[in-house]
This record gives C-alpha cells, sequence and structure tokens, in this order.
C-alpha cells in the first residue's frame, strides 16, 4: 500500500496570507489526523477528522481549520498567517479513530511551512 | 502541561552500546507508543504498550511501562547508526488527544 502522503512538502508564505495543505491517507484508512512541529512546543494535536466530521481538535485558534473529504482525503487551512505559524504539519492516518491511542498512526512526511 | 514528558532530552552513544529513554506522564492512560522520527521527517510507529502490559518487545527494542510511577521506557540494543533519530511517546491521557512529549534526540556514533 502506498503511504501518507502530503502536498506541498515545502511553502513560504508572508503574513496575513492563507494556506492550504493536502493529506492523501493509506488506502481503507477513515481517520486523518493533524499536527504542528516546532522546535519550542513540540509536536501539538490539531485535530482529528473520521467518515468527513470532526472527532476531536486542539487547544489552537480557529484560523486553523480543516475538512476531510468522502475519500478520506483531507485538507488543512491556516487563515491570516503569523510568523509563529512557522513549523512542520504532520498528516497521520490511522483505521480507525486516533484519539483513544488504540491504533497505530501512520505519518506523512510532512509541509514544512515558512511565514516571512 | 498534559504532555508525556521525554528524558534525557538528547543522548550520544557509540554503535554497539545500548540506549535508554523515558516517559513520564502525569495522569491514567490506556495506552502509551513510541516513535521515531528521522530528522525532519515524518513519525514511524515503533511499539504500543497497554495499561495492563508491563513489557513488550520488538526486535532490538524493549519497551516497560510502570503504570504505578507513571513512567514507560524504551531501551534500544546493540545501537546502529541507523538508530540516529528522535524518540517520542505518545500517551491518551484519557482526552482522546494523542499528546506526545518533546522528544529524547539519539545519537548513535559509528
Amino acid at each position: 500500500k502506498a503511504g501518507v502522503t502530503q502536498t506541498p512538502r515545502y511553502l513560504i508564505k508572508t503574513r496575513g496570507q492563507q494556506v492550504t495543505l493536502s493529506c492523501s491517507p493509506i488506502s481503507g484508512h477513515r481517520s486523518v489526523s493533524w499536527y504542528q512541529q516546532t522546535p519550542g512546543q513540540g509536536l501539538q494535536f490539531l485535530f482529528e477528522y473520521f467518515s468527513e466530521t470532526q472527532r476531536n481538535k486542539g487547544n489552537f485558534p480557529g484560523r486553523f481549520s480543516g475538512r476531510q473529504f468522502s475519500n478520506s482525503r483531507s485538507e488543512m487551512n491556516v487563515s491570516t498567517l503569523e510568523l509563529g505559524d512557522s513549523a512542520l504539519y504532520l498528516c497521520a492516518s490511522s483505521p480507525g479513530l486516533a484519539g483513544s491511542n488504540q491504533e497505530t498512526q501512520y505519518f506523512g512526511p510532512g509541509t514544512r511551512l515558512l511565514v516571512l | 502541561s498534559q504532555q508525556g514528558e521525554e528524558d534525557p532530552q538528547a543522548l550520544s552513544i557509540q554503535e554497539g552500546e545500548n540506549a535508554t529513554m523515558n516517559c513520564s506522564y502525569k495522569t491514567s492512560i490506556n495506552n502509551l507508543q513510541w516513535y521515531r522520527q528521522n530528522s525532519g521527517r515524518g513519525l514511524v510507529h515503533l511499539i504500543l504498550i497497554r495499561s495492563n502490559e508491563r513489557e513488550k518487545h520488538s526486535g532490538r527494542l524493549r519497551v516497560t511501562l510502570d503504570t504505578s510511577k507513571k513512567s514507560s521506557s524504551l531501551l534500544i540494543t546493540a545501537s546502529r547508526a541507523a538508530d540516529t533519530a528522535s524518540y517520542f511517546c505518545a500517551t491518551d491521557l484519557g482526552s482522546y488527544i494523542p499528546t506526545f512529549g518533546r522528544g529524547t534526540s539519539l545519537i548513535v556514533h559509528p
């Protein structure tokens, strides 16, 4: 099976712009989770989508949003970018809900976002 | 913070030596998982240990869980240069939000 893919891999934006990141999960996986990774805060959970519904959400402002399509592909959007949004954004898929931590999550390579 | 915390933050060893890293957490958990991340890339799942288990093995990896001390350890035996990576523990902390620690950075010198 193909692994989790994320596009684009690298992105440079300026403050105030918006960005959309895309994630294609492993075939058959219904859950997609998004994480932000920075040197200062580590790996932080953004949200999880399962069967097109947001199931869990981390402690991030409303500028961060996402959605999941019927084929389980997911997009994450960040509006009004701030310098502090510069990070590696990782998506992970799993067959079932990841929130219980009973499922193995399969991570994509990430999208590295730089906000200038 | 509700994060699991790995210790040490960084570890430098020679090939062939064993590497031990620890994870502590603050509240009850159902499961604990260990992941590895090579520089700037996605995480790779290593092992899942449930709260009613005390020890699990996978190849050169040995994970222990002590729920009374709210801690887990990951032992990599006979380390190789290819084991150089960051290692993270992930817990659920009963919140249905997978929570990762800040990781232990392991460098294995050939």
